[in-house]
């Protein structure tokens, strides 16, 4: 079964520490994402990417950097973490016009 | 902009409730209207999905209409089970362009038993 997977599920790190997050897709999907979720505001979109070598801002891309170096794998870094960017980041892979699967999310936490 | 509304940030209901959860958007561009459903600690999924071609979505009990004149496409479900508690998200996409996708900010649903 298609599947999306997210590492690690948790992270606590310290501020102005460097974080990757990494994602990976069985779906063979062209197209990956990176959402963050916050209370009251729903899911926001951070960056995404067409295919492997590209890397696209999305809304809210400041503070962060992406890199998608094969089709199957998307990685979100934060080179300088802050406490604003605490929060549950949710990978999601699919094609223009169908649905996107998410993966589980991993929750962060900025001290 | 572009910009898509719930306008209800929480529902509580009893399970056999009737459950209808508002949706309008504002767009310069012919969307495909999804509805996804997220469960507690997991990424949101896809529900259903309605285009302005076929105007309407079925799912798992679940039922959207687009309504073109007011640019809405509620969610209804005759009778709610404790299940269904969840957070609901309308989302707008774009066939032609996969940077276009807006999540509405969601519903949490809660059903009591």
């Amino acid at each position: 079964e298609a599947a999306v997977t997210q590492s690690p599920r948790n992270k606590v790190a310290v501020t102005g520490g460097k974080v990757t997050l990494s994602c990976n897709q069985t779906n063979n999907h062209n197209n990956m994402y990176w959402y963050r979720q916050d209370t009251g505001h729903g899911l926001r979109l951070i960056h995404y990417s067409y295919g492997a070598g590209s890397t696209e801002k999305g809304d809210i891309p400041d503070g962060y950097k992406a890199s998608r170096p094969s089709q199957e794998n998307f990685s979100l870094i934060l080179e300088l973490a802050t406490p604003s960017q605490t929060s549950v980041y949710f990978c999601a892979s699919g094609d223009v016009g169908i649905e996107q699967f998410f993966g589980p999310g991993t929750r962060l936490t900025v001290l | 902009g572009d910009s898509v509304t719930q306008m209800q940030g929480q529902v509580t209901l009893s399970e056999d409730d009737f459950l209808f959860i508002n949706c309008t958007y504002s767009t310069t561009w012919y969307p495909t209207l999804f509805w996804y459903v997220q469960y507690p600690g997991e990424g949101p999924q896809l529900l259903l999905k309605v285009t302005t071609a076929n105007n309407k979505g079925i799912s798992r009990g679940f039922e959207a209409t687009y309504d073109k004149r007011t640019t809405s496409f509620h969610l209804q479900k005759a009778s709610v089970q404790e299940s269904d508690s969840a957070v609901y998200y309308c989302v707008l996409g774009d066939d032609t362009n996969a940077y276009k996708v807006i999540f509405g900010k969601g519903t949490h649903l809660h059903v009591l038993p």
